[in-house]
């Protein structure tokens, strides 16, 4: 099972929106709404900031936002702020009953 | 509060195994799955395998099978991963997480070193 595709690196400045695509198979991402997205700030275990494609756990703020299409997965981050800089992964259930990840995506608020 | 608690880090020779375990709390621990991901030094995330912890039902990623064991005693609230013939591109901390809501609660992860 390969990884899914992010792009390595996204940057933008407070307050501005970016966009962090999750690039699949019709075998994970476009099979199911199973895709998840993590945050993870240096040293620390990953945090779930969206489930089931396009979900909020409680307490997640609403800047963020998920969506699909086809085999590619997209998380939103709108009114980008200094806390936002960490790496985000995305994940997904497979028709095999397994999870692949994405490599993962470095945000830099400028 | 769902808490998932690690056991500590740990040192091991080429060939070795190694036992990690993941104490649940806070929950309902039959009622869920238990995930098992690893994260080599810098990079990202691997899925080894999961177990439905109310009836031990395992699967795990092709490229663990057969090193990996994942069990669990419902009477301790303890999930374990075992990884077996450990060569130095093992090291890397690994986590366990609860399957709810995606991994919507995980353990403080477990550094697991692999040297000679």
């Amino acid at each position: 099972q390969s990884a899914l595709t992010q792009p390595a690196s996204v940057s933008g400045s407070p307050g501005q929106s970016i966009t962090i695509s999750c690039t699949g198979t019709s075998s994970d991402v476009g099979a199911y709404n199973f895709v998840s997205w993590y945050k993870q700030d240096p040293g620390k275990a990953p945090k779930v900031m969206i489930y089931d494609v396009s979900n909020r756990p409680s307490g997640i703020s609403n800047r963020f936002s998920g969506s699909k299409s086809g085999n590619t997965a997209s998380l939103s981050i709108s009114g980008l702020q200094a806390e936002d800089e960490a790496d985000y992964y995305c994940s997904s259930y497979t028709t095999s009953s397994t999870v692949v990840f994405g490599g993962g995506t470095k945000l830099t608020v400028l | 509060q769902v808490q998932l608690v690690q056991s500590g880090a740990e040192v091991r020779m080429p060939g070795d195994s190694v036992k990690v375990s993941c104490k649940a709390s806070g929950y309902t621990f039959s009622l869920y799955e238990m995930y098992w991901v690893r994260q080599a030094p810098g990079q990202g995330f691997e899925w080894m395998g999961w177990i439905n912890a109310a009836n031990g039902y395992t699967k795990y990623s092709e490229k663990f099978q057969g090193r990996v064991t994942i069990t669990r005693d419902t009477s301790a609230t303890t999930a374990y991963m075992e990884l077996s013939s450990l060569i130095p591109e093992d090291t890397g901390v690994y986590y366990c997480a609860r399957n709810y809501n995606g991994l919507g609660a995980w353990g403080q992860g477990t550094l697991v070193t692999v040297s000679s």
